[in-house]
């Protein structure tokens, strides 16, 4: 069963738009954290949030927000005024005490195409 | 920040050879290192983790016989694809749990492609 489903496979905006992913989790555990990465072309994940899961509150770093909602295992990420930059594909991902030694349960994500 | 190196960034091998890579946690130990695997436009998939010194849990239907990994030291883990095919061609990740939390550093991922 998919742990994390990213139910958005494509988005297309234009340039200085705001942008959601949406990222919905399952788990059992009580403890466990989420990820997102962005993945440019070249491969190489780049790390952009960590959450635990007794920590609710929502993050801001510059463009970025997240909303993290454990009353719908949600985990969604807001790309404000977006740039050709934000161009990339987005993975959102669970670890869990119950999976491989808290291995990275990614999702399938959704890759981002910003326009000018 | 903790750093984990790669290597190689691309191979290109001939069907039936046996191809090496290699990941080193740079500036920590890295007791747990876990391999993943991304077709084109898909997910990365856990292929195995590896703890320092036994050997290493690989998830339902990963070929262990065929993708060896060794993790000898805190400081190296390395994935062998061994008597490569076409079908392997992919990109292969490691990550490496970082000490004392809950963060994981990426390397930097070696393309795969078997001829």
């Amino acid at each position: 069963a998919q742990k994390v489903t990213q139910a958005q496979t494509e988005i297309s905006v234009v340039e200085k738009e705001d942008v959601t992913l949406d990222c919905v989790y399952e788990t059992r555990d009580t403890t466990y954290y989420l990820f997102w990465y962005k993945q440019p072309p070249s491969g190489e994940l780049v790390f952009l949030i960590r959450r635990n899961s007794f920590d609710e509150q929502n993050e801001i770093s510059g463009r970025y927000s997240w909303n993290f909602q454990k009353s719908t295992s949600s985990f969604n990420f807001t790309i404000t005024a977006s740039q050709v930059v934000d161009s990339a594909v987005y993975f959102c991902a669970l670890s869990e005490a119950g999976n491989s030694g808290y291995a990275l349960n990614f999702g399938k994500g959704t890759s981002l195409l910003v326009t000018p | 920040g903790a750093v984990v190196s790669q290597h190689p960034s691309r191979v290109i091998c001939k069907s039936g050879t046996s191809v090496k890579i290699e990941c080193r946690s740079l500036d920590f130990q890295a007791t747990t290192m876990f391999w993943y695997r991304q077709f084109p436009k898909q997910s990365l998939m856990l292929m195995a983790t590896s703890n320092e010194g036994s050997k290493a849990t690989y998830e339902q239907g990963v070929e262990k016989d065929k993708f060896l990994i060794n993790h000898a030291s805190l400081t190296l883990s390395t994935l062998t694809v061994t008597s490569a095919h076409p079908e392997d061609s992919s990109f292969y990740i490691c990550s490496a749990r970082e000490p004392g939390g809950y963060g994981y550093t990426f390397g930097s991922g070696t393309r795969l492609t078997v001829v």
